[in-house]
C-alpha cells in the first residue's frame, strides 16, 4: 500500500522568496512520484515526475524536486515565487503507473506581494 | 489537439438518484482513470480502464461503476446517491495502463442535495 503525507496544508511566501512544499511517501515497491498543480475549479496539471532516473527532477514553471530514498521524501522547490504560483499543489505516488496514483491532501500556496 | 474532455461540467442531483458522468480521453490514449476529489482533500482513485477492461479499482462501494467504450471514452455511474458523493470527479487519460504520465480533465462538479 502507498500513502502520501504533505506537511503543511497552507504555505505562505513573499513574491521572490523560496518556495518549499514538503512531501513524504510510503511505498512497498520503488515508486513513481508526481507533483501536480491545481488552480480553482480546474483539473490537475503535471509539474514534474520521478520515474527512477535522475533523483533531481526539473519540471515546468521553474519547479524542481529531489527524490531522497533514505528520507522517503520528494519535496518541491522553486527559487523565486511568482504571484501566478498561487494554487493548490498535490504530491502523488504510484507503484505502477500515473493513472493509479495515491494523492496527498494538498498544500495551498499563497504568494504575498 | 483537444485535451481530456468531461461532461457535464456541473450538475445537481437529489439523494437516491443515479448519475452518469462522461469522459473523452486525448486522441490516441487508451487508458482512462476516474478520481473523486472531495472539497479540501486530494483526489482518490476510483477506477482505471485500459482497452475496455478494468485494470484497477479503489476503495469505493459497489454503487460506483464504470465502463470504457471501443472509442476509449468512458462513463462513470453512481447509483443511490448520498450527500457524501458530492465532489469534483476527475478523469485522467494515459497512452497505456503502464504509462508514467496522466492528463487530467477539468472535472465534473457533482452536488447531491
Amino acid at each position: 500500500a502507498q500513502s502520501v503525507t504533505q506537511l503543511g496544508s497552507h504555505v505562505s511566501v513573499s513574491e521572490g522568496a523560496l518556495v518549499l512544499l514538503r512531501c513524504n511517501y510510503s511505498s512497498s515497491v520503488p515508486p513513481y512520484l508526481f507533483w501536480y498543480v491545481q488552480y480553482p475549479n480546474q483539473g490537475l496539471q503535471l509539474l514534474l515526475k520521478y520515474t527512477s532516473a535522475a533523483t533531481l527532477v526539473k519540471g515546468i514553471n521553474g519547479f524542481e524536486a529531489e527524490f531522497k530514498k533514505s528520507e522517503t521524501s520528494f519535496h518541491l522547490t522553486k527559487p523565486s515565487a511568482h504571484m501566478s504560483d498561487a494554487a493548490e499543489y498535490f504530491c502523488a505516488v504510484s507503484p505502477t503507473n500515473a493513472g493509479k496514483s495515491t494523492f496527498g491532501d494538498g498544500t495551498t500556496l499563497t504568494v504575498k506581494p | 489537439d483537444a485535451g481530456v474532455t468531461q461532461s457535464p461540467t456541473h450538475l445537481i442531483k437529489t439523494r437516491g438518484q443515479q448519475v452518469t458522468l462522461r469522459c473523452s480521453p486525448i486522441s490516441g490514449h487508451k487508458s482512462v482513470s476516474w478520481y473523486q476529489q472531495v472539497l479540501g482533500q486530494g483526489p482518490q482513485f476510483i477506477f482505471q480502464y485500459y482497452e475496455k477492461e478494468e485494470r484497477g479499482r479503489g476503495n469505493f462501494p459497489d454503487r460506483f461503476s464504470a465502463r470504457q467504450f471501443p472509442n476509449y471514452s468512458s462513463e462513470l455511474n453512481v447509483n443511490a446517491l448520498l450527500l457524501g458523493d458530492s465532489a469534483l470527479y476527475l478523469c485522467a487519460s494515459s497512452l497505456s495502463a503502464g504509462n508514467t504520465e496522466a492528463f487530467f480533465g477539468q472535472g465534473t462538479r457533482l452536488t447531491v442535495v
